[in-house]
């Protein structure tokens, strides 16, 4: 069965310090992982896609890695800011069609204090 | 640019009721879908759309009829609420299959309440 665990659950970091998110999965065949920031009583919106053959991906204070041999993903927070805190969802895609096609793990629940 | 639109933003049903969720996106996108949130699991697909006039059911499909006669609009309806449904229901678009490389778009949500 496909699966995606996040770790922590959550956490609490000090506006300014960095943090780091934890993704592992189980999930076959791989097509691309993904990584979501949803803010309280929105929709999820898109920080990065990665492919099989990508190992880091930047999108601002935003760093995400990927180790496909061991099916590990981290997103990294440079920085952080209030804004920041946010649910952080991430999103395992395969090269499958329909309903299989997405498993979403079930977020890590970021709060950036002042 | 709108984006995904959906509406109600929030809804209270009673056991029974029937109610339709609408979700409209101004992408031009051929890839829409239904999900839905509970707390501490991760999102559940409930249908999906590859294009207008195609349909197909998710994981948690029961209880949930869906439509696509646009490429804009994709409904989803409740035949008969049951309690069990209470959750927080989003839609997203996407340019192409989610098995490729192009970002999901989601709504705002839509929190269901049935009682």
């Amino acid at each position: 069965k496909n699966q995606v665990e996040q770790s922590p659950q959550s956490l609490i970091i000090l506006e300014g310090k960095n943090c780091t998110l934890q993704c592992n999965y189980t999930v076959s065949p791989f097509s691309n992982l993904r990584w979501y920031k949803q803010d309280t009583g929105r929709g999820p919106v898109s920080l990065t896609i990665m492919t099989f053959s990508e190992n880091t991906k930047s999108n601002g204070r935003y760093t995400a890695t990927l180790d496909a041999d061991t099916k590990q993903s981290s997103l990294h927070i440079t920085a952080s800011q209030l804004s920041d805190s946010a649910s952080y969802i991430c999103v395992v895609s395969v090269r499958d069609t329909g309903r299989r096609a997405l498993t979403f793990g079930s977020g890590t629940r970021l709060q950036v204090q002042p | 640019n709108a984006g995904v639109t959906q509406t109600p933003k929030f809804q209270v049903l009673k056991t029974g009721q029937s109610m339709t969720l609408q979700c409209a996106q101004d992408m031009n996108h051929e890839y829409m879908s239904w999900y839905r949130q509970d707390p501490g699991m991760g999102l559940r697909l409930i249908h999906y759309s590859v294009g207008a006039g195609i349909t197909d059911q998710g994981e948690v499909p029961n209880g949930y009829n869906v439509s696509r006669s646009t490429t804009e609009d994709f409904p989803l309806r409740l035949l008969s609420a049951a309690p069990s449904q209470t959750s927080v229901y989003f839609c997203a678009s996407s340019y192409t299959d989610v098995r490729y490389n192009s970002p999901l778009h989601f709504g705002n949500g839509t929190r269901l309440t049935v009682t």
